[in-house]
């Protein structure tokens, strides 16, 4: 089956401490991105991927990095947490760089940062 | 810049009424894409339409239709005879020809009520 995964799906955890949220796809897709949704601002993009190695910013990127060393991954990383950064993450990634072509996303990471 | 705006913050209708949600885009490419994603409580994003700049027919799947605009920068989103499983939160979204951003509108939450 064709999917997006993020892992871990839920987690709580204490300013400061590093964490690592996972994303791996299986269709074999150039395109990978992490986006933030936050109530009454919709989706944000953090960062972007259009193939191995090569990653570029999004709308805000602040406090987060990413790495793409494999194609079919792309985990977020937050080197120190912090209370604002309490949100619904989305991985996602779509075939090429045809920017039409239609994302798909994974089910969601909701992290809470206290 | 890509812009997409829900005005509708929040519907409530009653099971089997019809509702209209709003989408307006801003974008200075001549070519892009316009999607639309339901999100229900469980947390998903699930792909409900792309449509290209170029259609403007408008779309009937089932009780949804759609309808663009270019005159008025609209993609409209109709459910006919509203069904209590279509509560959810609903994102219109941008996508510009060269753009690495899927740019998301701040989402309208539906609430059909029995």
């Amino acid at each position: 089956e064709a999917q997006v995964t993020q892992n871990p799906r839920y987690l709580i955890t204490v300013t400061g401490k590093k964490l690592t949220v996972t994303c791996s796809q299986n269709m074999n897709h150039e395109y990978m991105s992490w986006y933030r949704q936050d109530p009454g601002l919709g989706l944000r993009q953090i960062y972007y991927s259009m193939n191995v190695e090569v990653t570029d910013k999004g709308d805000v990127p602040e406090g987060y990095k990413v790495s793409r060393k494999e194609k079919r991954n792309f985990p977020l990383i937050l080197e120190s947490p912090s209370p604002n950064q309490t949100s619904l993450y989305f991985c996602a990634s779509r075939p090429g760089k045809f920017s039409g072509n239609t994302i798909y996303f994974g089910e969601g990471s909701w992290l809470t940062v206290v | 810049a890509q812009k997409v705006t829900q005005a509708q913050t929040e519907i409530s209708v009653v099971e089997k009424e019809d509702v209209t949600l709003d989408c307006v885009y801003e974008t200075r490419d001549t070519t892009y894409y316009l999607f639309w994603y339901k999100q229900p409580p469980s947390g998903e994003l699930v792909f409900l339409i792309r449509r290209n700049s170029f259609d403007e027919q408008n779309e009937i799947s089932g009780r949804y239709s759609w309808n663009f605009q270019k005159s008025t920068s609209s993609f409209n989103f109709t459910i006919t005879a509203s069904q209590v499983v279509d509560s959810a939160v609903y994102f219109c979204a941008l996508s510009e020809n060269y753009g690495q951003n899927f740019v998301f509108g701040p989402g309208t939450r539906l609430s059909v009520l029995p």
